[in-house]
């Protein structure tokens, strides 16, 4: 089944480890996005890419960066995690834009700083 | 200041009992979009409504969008235990290219 996969689904690190969280996707989508999500609250667009064009959004602390290889995969980079980073990250593709198309999340990485 | 606001923050109802959650939004739209969230999960897309719509329906689901009150509603009828999750609306501001997430409804469905 065409999906979009997250791994890890957890993952601890310390204050101020780099991390690295990971997205794949089988749907051949253009749009992919990574969001975090703190508890409780609704999801916040970090940044996408638009095929090989990255966005990020104003407000993503520099700390935050993200890469994307080829159509399929994406990574989130964390430089140098702090206590407030922990969150669920959440991947998310779309063929086209949101004005037209619907986002089809991944399952999304826990992450815990310690 | 938040695009989308969700109303009630929290539903609890029998099995069987129809659920009805609200979203209201401030700046006109392109589209609004609903989705599940279970405990712990990704995202689910439910439904798009564009502005030139009133109202559609998916299965269980019936969402209609008031363009003139900038408001939506969620209705699910005949709930059962498997809907317990969190309800997210979210909006494309026209001009945008991007969602713009609510804080949700959490719905419990009592058994």
């Amino acid at each position: 089944d065409a999906m979009v996969i997250q791994n890890p689904r957890y993952q601890v690190t310390q204050f101020g480890k780099p991390v690295t969280l990971s997205c794949s996707q089988t749907l051949n989508h253009n749009v992919m996005y990574w969001y975090q999500q703190k508890s409780s609250q609704a999801p916040k667009l970090l940044f996408h890419y638009y095929d090989k064009d990255f966005n990020n959004e104003a407000d993503t602390p520099d700390n935050f960066q993200s890469r994307r290889p080829n159509t399929s995969f994406c990574f989130l980079d964390i430089r140098s995690p702090g206590l407030g980073d922990a969150a669920m990250y959440l991947c998310a593709t779309s063929l086209g834009t949101p004005r037209t198309d619907t986002q089809y999340f991944g399952p999304g990485t826990r992450l815990t700083v310690l | 200041s938040q695009q989308g606001e969700e109303d009630p923050q929290a539903l609890s109802i029998q099995e069987g009992e129809n659920a009805t959650m609200n979203c209201s939004y401030k700046t006109s739209i392109n589209n609004l979009q609903w989705y599940r969230q279970n405990s712990g999960r990704g995202l689910v897309h439910l439904i798009l409504i564009r502005s030139n719509e009133r109202e559609k329906h998916s299965g269980r689901l019936r969402v209609t969008l008031d363009t003139s009150k900038k408001s939506s509603s969620l209705l699910i009828t005949a709930s059962r235990a498997a809907d317990t999750a969190s309800y997210f609306c979210a909006t494309v501001i026209q001009g945008a290219q991007k969602l713009v997430f609510g804080q949700g409804t959490r719905l419990t469905i009592n058994p």
